[in-house]
């Protein structure tokens, strides 16, 4: 059974960067394509970007500038880093692997609340 | 870019048939895949649809999808709804630099 798990800081202050880890069991992400999704309370899903297995990123414009993406085959993690965050950027954040770049299997997400 | 636009919220009772859209504007809808997710509270997000119209094992039956060129949507259809199907949908798709565009989302009431 592919399970995926968030991990990281519930609360970052203003201005710093907003980082996440997924842990990904029961497959390997080889051969994936791995995905950031986050939900503002109250709002839609909005999709943050990907990266595959090899590394090649495909991000958001609107966030682009901000976001970096990684992957650690060797620890079956994927990780997002969002520089430079404000509240509009307080969320819960879904990590998700497809075979294609689309979410297939999702976590169950975390609350990260910006905030000093 | 274009945009996919749903209806807000749905209701129907248990055991009926509930239709949501997820109309396409700027392109046509079938120049790429549109996918469906299922968020409940307190359960994990699933793929109901990928592919327009496949299903994820695991997915009931009752779940399907389709597009209609002629409308420039897809739909989910939901047969012999359960109190269950109670969560909110987003339909997704792609531009044509692969980028991901989610609907706003339906809420649907059983």
């Amino acid at each position: 059974q592919v399970q995926l798990q968030e991990s990281g800081p519930g609360l970052v202050k203003p201005s710093e960067t907003l980082s996440l880890t997924c842990t990904v069991s029961g497959d390997s992400i080889s051969n994936s394509y791995l995905s950031w999704i986050r939900q503002p309370p109250e709002r839609g899903l909005e999709w943050i970007g990907y990266i595959s297995d090899i590394g090649s990123t495909n991000y958001n414009p609107s966030l682009k500038s901000r976001v970096t993406m990684s992957v650690d085959t060797s620890k079956n993690q994927f990780s997002l880093k969002l520089s430079s965050v404000t509240s509009a950027d307080t969320a819960v954040y879904y990590c998700t692997k497809g075979g294609a770049p689309r979410p297939g299997y999702w976590g169950q997400g975390t609350l990260v609340t910006v905030s000093s | 870019n274009f945009m996919l636009t749903q209806p807000h919220s749905v209701s129907e009772s248990p055991g009926k048939t509930v239709i949501i859209s997820c109309t396409r504007s700027g392109g046509s809808i079938a120049s790429n895949y549109v996918q469906w997710y299922q968020l409940r509270p307190g359960s994990l997000p699933t793929t109901v649809i990928y592919e327009d119209k496949q299903r994820p094992s695991g997915v009931p039956d009752r779940f399907s999808g389709s597009i209609d060129s002629s409308s420039n949507s897809a739909s989910l259809t939901i047969s012999g709804l359960k109190t269950e199907d109670e969560a909110d949908y987003y339909c997704q798709s792609f531009d044509t630099n692969n980028l991901l565009i989610f609907g706003g989302g339906t809420k649907l009431t059983v």
